[in-house]
Order: C-alpha cells, then structure tokens, then sequence
C-alpha cells in the first residue's frame, strides 16, 4: 500500500479541467519535502512534469499545473486533449525511513 | 545527447540471478545520484535503490533489502544492479533514473523487463 494515496482513475472530456489529488499517509511524507508528478504513457516510460510541487519543466505546457498544502498535493489538467490519456504519479520522499515513494497512479480517460 | 539505456534483463528462474546495467551519456554522470525504479506488469512504479555520485552511500526498499546491490562505476558512466536470490515479485520492468538535489527524479532510461519464472 502507498503512503501517498491517489485515485485510480479520472476522467473527462476534450477542453475540460481535471484535477488529481495525492495525500500523504504520515507527516514524514510530503510536508517537509516536495510532491512531483511523472506522467507515464502507454508503453513508455514515466517522464517529469511538476516538480517542487509546482514548477514545470521546459517543454511541459502551462496546461499542467500543481499545488500543495500541508501532506496533499494536487495535479490539474486544463483544457483536456486526447494525448493527455495517461497514468499520472505522484512521488515524494519519505524522510522517517530514508526511500523515495510514489502515489498508486491515476489513469486519465479522456472520454 | 541526454540520455540513460538500460540493459540486461530477460528471463530469469526463481532463486537465479542477473545483473543490470545503465548506460549514461549526455551529463556528469559522478556529479548526481542515481537510482533504480521499477513498475510490475500493470502496477505503479516502486522505487528499488539509490546511490550517491560518490558510490559512498546506498539505500534500498525493504522488498529487496539483502537480495539487490547498487553500484557504479563512474569511469564508464555506468550504473549496475545485481540481483540475487530472484522472485516471481521481482518481474517487472527496472528503469534507471538520475536524482537531482531536489529529491526528484529528471531522466528517465526506456527500462529492461526481467522475468522471474520456472
């Protein structure tokens, strides 16, 4: 079981606004350190798209963007498009056992 | 060009073991930590190692704390993982990945999937 919880699926339609919710189990996760999101596509491998909870990477469009408050964290998708459809995974450091660990994932369907 | 290829996996029995391998071009490869990830088929990812530029400190996951070993060798931009005493919980696709200062993960390998089965 994660210590960071995220839903396992979100949905929506071309144009909409999503958002994805990552919440840490225990204060070791997720308050003194940063949340980042990876997106994963089909059959590829995970790549940054937030990081320090809110920053974008170049290339990432503004489309994407994260917010934090206290153990949870948050990713929202703007204006949906079909190459959105994803796996969405959230990652921080859990500092009471020296690992790093992920959300579950969230598979985005764009309907 | 920026980039990590990983390399060893395939089809292993149970109680075997192999070892892989992360080829890092394109950066400082000394200058940054370095980690291995891996996803299971159809589940989420998992983090498995990291270690310092340095190779001075490593940690793993409880899941393969005694049976996996991190190294490199920074002469050859390389990062290793060797993994003894291999179980049917141990399939799954290892992606290598460089750790920045922010505790975060910026570049990713394509993976290579190891098989643990009879």
């Amino acid at each position: 079981q994660s210590v960071l919880t995220q839903p396992p699926s979100v949905s929506g339609a071309p144009g909409q606004r999503v958002t994805i919710s990552c919440t840490g189990s225990s204060p070791s996760v997720g308050t003194t350190y940063d949340v980042h999101w990876y997106q994963q596509l089909p059959g590829t491998a995970p790549k940054l798209l937030i990081y320090g909870n809110y920053n974008r990477p170049s290339g990432v469009p503004d489309r994407f963007s994260g917010s934090k408050s206290g153990t949870s964290a948050s990713l929202a998708i703007s204006g949906l498009q079909a190459e959105d459809e994803a796996d969405y995974y959230c990652q921080s450091f859990d500092s009471s056992r020296s690992i790093w660990v992920f959300g579950g994932g969230t598979k985005l369907t764009v309907l | 060009e920026v980039q990590l290829v990983e390399s060893g996996g395939g089809l292993v029995q149970p109680g075997g073991s192999l070892r892989l391998s992360c080829v890092a071009s394109g950066f400082t490869f000394s200058s940054y930590a370095m980690n291995w990830v891996r996803q299971a088929p159809g589940k989420g990812l998992e983090w498995v190692s990291v270690i310092s530029g340095s190779a001075d400190s490593t940690y793993y996951a409880d899941s393969v704390k005694g049976r996996f070993t991190i190294s490199r060798d920074n002469s050859k931009n390389t990062l290793y993982l060797q993994m003894n005493s291999l179980r049917a919980e141990d399939t799954a696709v290892y992606y290598c990945a460089k750790r920045t200062s922010g505790w975060y993960f910026d570049l990713w390998g394509r993976g290579t999937l190891v098989t643990v089965s009879s």
